[in-house]
């Protein structure tokens, strides 16, 4: 089966960093995602990881090791407009993207 | 470039009623998709087309849920009858066509239409 696996909820200060994981299980694997959403908003993309290592966007990087079906979000220099939920994604095979349940941010002053 | 458009943004209707949602994708996107996402969860994918084919329909209630992308463009997603548990924000998203093994498919979300049921 599939299934992904990250916490449901994180809190942490302004200017912090702060690292959301995501373990998965799936039958076939191509690349792990991450995806933000505001409330009331849509989801939009943030990284793509398909090798093992560090993939570095601004202030977001994203990690991948496919041996530990294993990923983290790393969030750094936090901000209050970063307070959002945050979904790890995975290719389940050429064609599926799941999603997992979703890890919901808040950024306190 | 414009984004995903879906409507209605809101529904409301009383169970056994049915309700049908809109969407058009990014022009040249291939694929598209229609998720289902309850208030608190993670969206849970209903099926996929590609072009006007379908590529994964396995969690899509087929009793109920229709889904159609006739001219491989726009797309209708259908509930009839709907249920109480249906109630959800229903998410269209395209990309652009399926990536090899090491591309990412990069989905582009519309801004979803919230379906209440009573």
């Amino acid at each position: 089966g599939q299934s992904l696996e990250q916490p449901s909820e994180v809190t942490a200060v302004e200017g912090a960093i702060v690292q959301i994981n995501c373990t998965y299980q799936t039958s076939g694997f191509y690349g792990l995602s991450w995806y933000q959403q505001h409330d009331g908003g849509a989801p939009t993309f943030l990284s793509y990881n398909a090798l093992d290592g560090l993939e570095e966007t601004g202030r977001f990087s994203s990690f991948l090791s496919r041996s530990d079906s294993y990923g983290y979000l790393l969030l750094q220099e936090l901000q209050m407009k970063d307070s959002a939920s945050y979904f790890c994604a995975v290719r389940d095979g050429a064609v599926k993207t799941i999603f997992g349940a979703g890890t919901r941010l808040f950024v306190k002053a | 470039e414009a984004g995903v458009a879906q409507s209605p943004r809101y529904k409301i209707i009383e169970k056994r009623q049915s309700v049908a949602f809109w969407c058009n994708p990014i022009s040249g996107h291939a694929t598209l998709y229609w998720y289902q996402q309850i208030l608190g969860q993670g969206p849970k994918l209903l099926i996929q087309f590609q072009n006007n084919g379908v590529v994964d329909d396995s969690q899509l209630p087929k009793d109920r849920f229709s889904a159609e992308r006739l001219k491989g463009v726009d797309s209708t997603l259908k509930i009839q009858p709907a249920k109480l548990e249906d109630s959800a924000m229903y998410l269209c998203a395209s990309s652009l066509a399926l990536a090899g093994a090491s591309g990412a498919n990069v989905l582009t979300f519309g801004a979803g239409s919230r379906l209440t049921v009573l």
